[in-house]
């Protein structure tokens, strides 16, 4: 168990919708990363958010943002979607450089 | 762009034989981490390279950070039933702290 939470857990969506993905941190960690992992690929780093200010960004168009809050929680928004943003998300929390605890995911599909 | 390629994208082996997965970069890495993932999971953190050579171990799994700080393996030791998932290398990219550029995997398959 590692202590990260996301939901919702799966979610089914049209395109030209929007949605958020929440992703709830444990206590201390400072670090959330975003990844979105299409079937049988690894996971593609979005963005990376240190104590509310993003730290870095991959090769994804400005659609893609993010919120980081006090709380340890974030958000991933996702605006006009597109049927190939059909993948898993993932958030990934860190209390120092090393280490990074996953969360399970949540499994969205564009229709 | 900057690259992380792992190669085999699959192998299936008899239980207690050994598993070898590669991990190449087009850049040198800061560090190196890596994951395992079992079907219908999450990946979950196994380990990080910092030093150039470096090698660690935990219990049958060894993983080594190539000098040049471009390459990376896993091998692991008489496989178990309980190994089997997809194995991830995962580099990050020196002057970018946030970037974490994950390979494609190798998923390993254990015959009993």
């Amino acid at each position: 168990e590692t202590g990260v939470t996301q939901s919702p857990t799966h979610l089914i969506k049209t395109r030209g919708q929007q949605v958020t993905l929440r992703c709830s941190s444990q206590s201390g960690h400072n670090t959330v990363s975003w990844y979105q992992q299409a079937l049988g690929q690894g996971p593609q780093f979005i963005f990376q958010y240190y104590r509310e200010e993003e730290n870095g960004r991959g090769n994804f168009p400005p659609r893609f943002s993010g919120l980081q809050f006090p709380n340890y929680s974030s958000e991933l928004n996702v605006n006009a979607l597109e049927l190939d943003d059909s993948a898993l998300y993932l958030c990934a929390s860190s209390p120092t450089a090393e280490t990074q605890y996953f969360g399970p995911g949540t499994r969205l599909l564009v229709l | 762009g900057q690259q992380v390629m792992q190669i085999p994208q699959y192998q299936h082996v008899q239980e207690g034989e050994d598993f070898t997965t590669y991990c190449n970069s087009s850049t040198t890495l800061s560090n190196i981490q890596w994951y395992k993932q079992r079907p219908g999971g999450h990946p979950v953190f196994l380990i990080q390279l910092v030093k150039s050579g470096e090698v660690k171990k935990q219990k049958r799994l060894t993983f080594q950070f190539g000098e040049a700080k471009k390459n990376s393996s896993l091998h692991i030791t008489a496989t178990q039933t309980t190994d089997v998932g997809t194995y991830f290398c995962a580099g990050r990219v020196s002057g970018n702290t946030g970037k974490l550029i994950f390979g494609q995997g190798t998923t390993l398959q254990v015959k009993p």
